[in-house]
């Protein structure tokens, strides 16, 4: 089976700090994703990733970045955390060959105060 | 990305089956048509996908029309384990698979 882990299930930061979300993966996947969600908003795609190295922005970027050195870990990495990016952080893989089904890791509730 | 609509939330009894519709009346003709399902304090987990008519598997059925501007997710009978948020997607799984998540709809089974 598929293993998609995030580093962290809960975590608490403050205003300004600089947060490192880390989601590791298994499966030799090459694509890799970050979601937030909030309630009534859905998920909501942050950046993805088709191969080491390389990253794409998804529909809210700002505020975001990632970094993917290695294939199986995909950062999220908040500069200045602010009160607006608490939210749960969910992320995924897949592969590009069948049905691209995204296999999902058990997210992150982050605190901003 | 074509853009689905569906029902915020269902409420339905033990035993008994759902059927959820999708709207995606842009849907493309490479566009695939996949369902998620989140249980609380869960990251998504993939249900089913199709392209066109029907697609059965041991969780669900989803039957798609002729014109594809729709589609409905059908779980038989029910269990309160059921009880979770189903998001309808459209896509083109050949894009670089990229998702767009819609809020979901909501279904609450009652004993």
């Amino acid at each position: 089976d598929v293993k998609v882990t995030q580093s962290s299930r809960y975590l608490v930061k403050r205003t300004g700090e600089k947060v490192f979300l880390e989601c590791v993966q298994d499966m030799d996947h090459e694509n890799m994703f970050w979601y937030r969600q909030d309630p009534g908003l859905g998920l909501r795609l942050i950046y993805f990733s088709y191969d080491v190295k390389m990253k794409e922005k998804g529909d809210i970027p700002e505020g975001y970045s990632v970094s993917r050195e290695k294939k199986e870990r995909f950062s999220l990495i908040l500069e200045s955390a602010s009160t607006n990016q608490t939210s749960m952080y969910l992320c995924a893989s897949s592969s590009p060959s069948g049905n691209n089904e995204q296999f999902f890791g058990p997210g992150t509730r982050l605190t901003v105060l | 990305l074509a853009k689905t609509t569906q029902p915020i939330s269902m409420d339905s009894y033990e035993g008994q089956e759902v059927n959820i519709t999708c709207s995606h009346n842009n849907i493309a003709t490479n566009d695939y048509i996949t369902w998620y399902q989140q249980f609380p304090s869960q990251g998504p987990r993939f249900i089913i996908q199709g392209y066109k008519t029907k697609v059965t598997n041991e969780v669900a059925s989803l039957f798609i029309p002729a014109d594809r501007k729709s589609s409905t997710l059908s779980l038989p009978r029910v269990s309160l384990s059921d009880t979770a948020v189903y998001y309808c997607l459209v896509g083109d799984s050949a894009a670089g698979n990229k998702l767009t998540f819609g809020g979901g709809t909501r279904v609450l089974v009652k004993p």
